[in-house]
Order: C-alpha cells, then structure tokens, then sequence
C-alpha cells in the first residue's frame, strides 16, 4: 500500500526557499506514475503547485511557475519541492500526492489526478 | 487560464440526495474528477473520469459531466459524508481545481 509523507522545516522567513520533501513508501517512484505537490492556505481551498514524471518532465502552476522546482530523488524514493522568495501568502499546508492519468479519447490527451495524498506539512512564512 | 466554479455551500437533510456541481466552459470535453475533504484532513479521490468510483468509497456516491456542468451526487446522504467536495480537470498541461463547496448535513 503506498504511502506519502511530507516534511521540511514549518517555520520559513519571508524571502528565503521554502524546502519539503516527500518520501513514498510501499511503491517504487520509478514505477510508471507521475507525483505532484498541492497547498491549501489556511480556511482556503485547494491550489495545484506542480507534478513531475521521474524521467523529468515536470509541469508547473503558470502562477507560481517563476518560483518553484520540483525534483525527483529516486535512489531514496522520494521527491520535493523548493519555493524561493516566499511571502506571507505562501502559508499552507503543503501536500504531496501520487498522480494518476486517464487518458481522454477526445482530446487525446492524458488527464492528470491525484489519486494518493500524504497527511499534509503545515508551512508558516513568517519573520 | 481555465476556471471551475461550484457553489460555496450546500445543506442537506440526512437521507436525502445532494447534487454538488462544477461550472466550466466545455467542461464535457474534459475529464472531471472529485475530492473530499473533512477537517483536518487529506483529501480522498471519491470520483474519478467523471464518474468512476474508486475502490472502497460508497455507492451513493455518483457523477456525470455534461456540456459545462459536472455533478457529483450523494445519494442517502450521511452524516459522515460532511465535508468539502472539491472538483478537478485538467487543461493544456495545468491541474485545475474548483474553489470547492462545504456539504452540511443537518
């Protein structure tokens, strides 16, 4: 059964990186999915940051596109994600997740979800 | 960029059917995919290609998408099915999600 935990520092001051990483378990990273990173700010809902495939194609949020990296580590299973100049508006919880696909005969393209999520990792961006 | 639009909140009556919706433009031609969410919690994949369950989430749990207007459907509605429902597609290369609607049962 595969399991996603988050963890970095919770705490981040503004204008600095903010660092997480997600460890998988009970799957290997390498083994055909894509993996994504998710927040939510506090009382808000849900804002999709960014998903990479092992190989290394990654696909970004336009918004926050300017300021993330999302990276694979497969030796160690795991995968992160660093966000530069933070802000106050960057407090979330932060989760990963494992992304699936389906493909749309229509469009011909493979739509992304999220079908596994970690617990979540509370970052607070504040002096 | 692509939106999706649902309605803030929906009350229900235990027992009874609650319909959640999603707007988008030609939301019909893309695959549409539901979350729930309870506090303090991950959120769970209920739906998936707009209406497929997966395994372990209840059968009264239902959805369709046609032409701009995907719906997710409670059916009997519990009281453990308190929460927010989030709706998701995907287009030109982004995940998209709606701003999501908090379900009360009461």
């Amino acid at each position: 059964q595969v399991q996603l935990q988050e963890s970095g520092p919770g705490l981040v001051k503004p204008s600095e990186t903010l660092s997480l990483t997600c460890l998988v378990s009970g799957y290997s990273i390498t083994s055909g999915y894509y993996w994504g990173w998710i927040r939510q700010p506090p009382g808000k809902g849900l804002e999709w940051i960014g998903t990479i495939y092992p190989s290394g194609t990654t696909y970004y949020n336009p918004s926050l596109k300017s300021r993330v990296t999302i990276s694979v580590d497969s030796s160690n299973n795991r995968f992160s994600l660093k966000m530069s100049f933070v802000t106050a508006a960057d407090t979330a919880v932060y989760y990963c997740a494992r992304v699936s696909q389906s493909y749309h005969f229509n469009s011909g393209q493979n739509h992304h979800y999220m079908d596994v999520w970690g617990r979540g990792a509370t970052v607070t961006v504040s002096s | 960029s692509y939106d999706l639009t649902q309605p803030p909140s929906l009350s229900v009556s235990p027992g009874q059917t609650a319909s959640i919706t999603c707007s988008g433009n030609k939301l019909g031609d893309k695959f549409v995919y539901w979350y729930q969410q309870k506090p303090g919690q991950s959120p769970v994949l209920v739906i998936h290609k707009d209406s497929k369950r997966p395994s372990g989430i209840p059968e009264r749990f239902s959805g369709s998408n046609s032409v701009n207007t995907a719906t997710l459907t409670i059916s009997g509605t519990q009281a453990m099915d308190e929460a927010d429902y989030y709706c998701q597609a995907w287009d030109i290369g982004t995940v998209v999600f709606g701003g999501g609607t908090k379900l009360t049962v009461l």
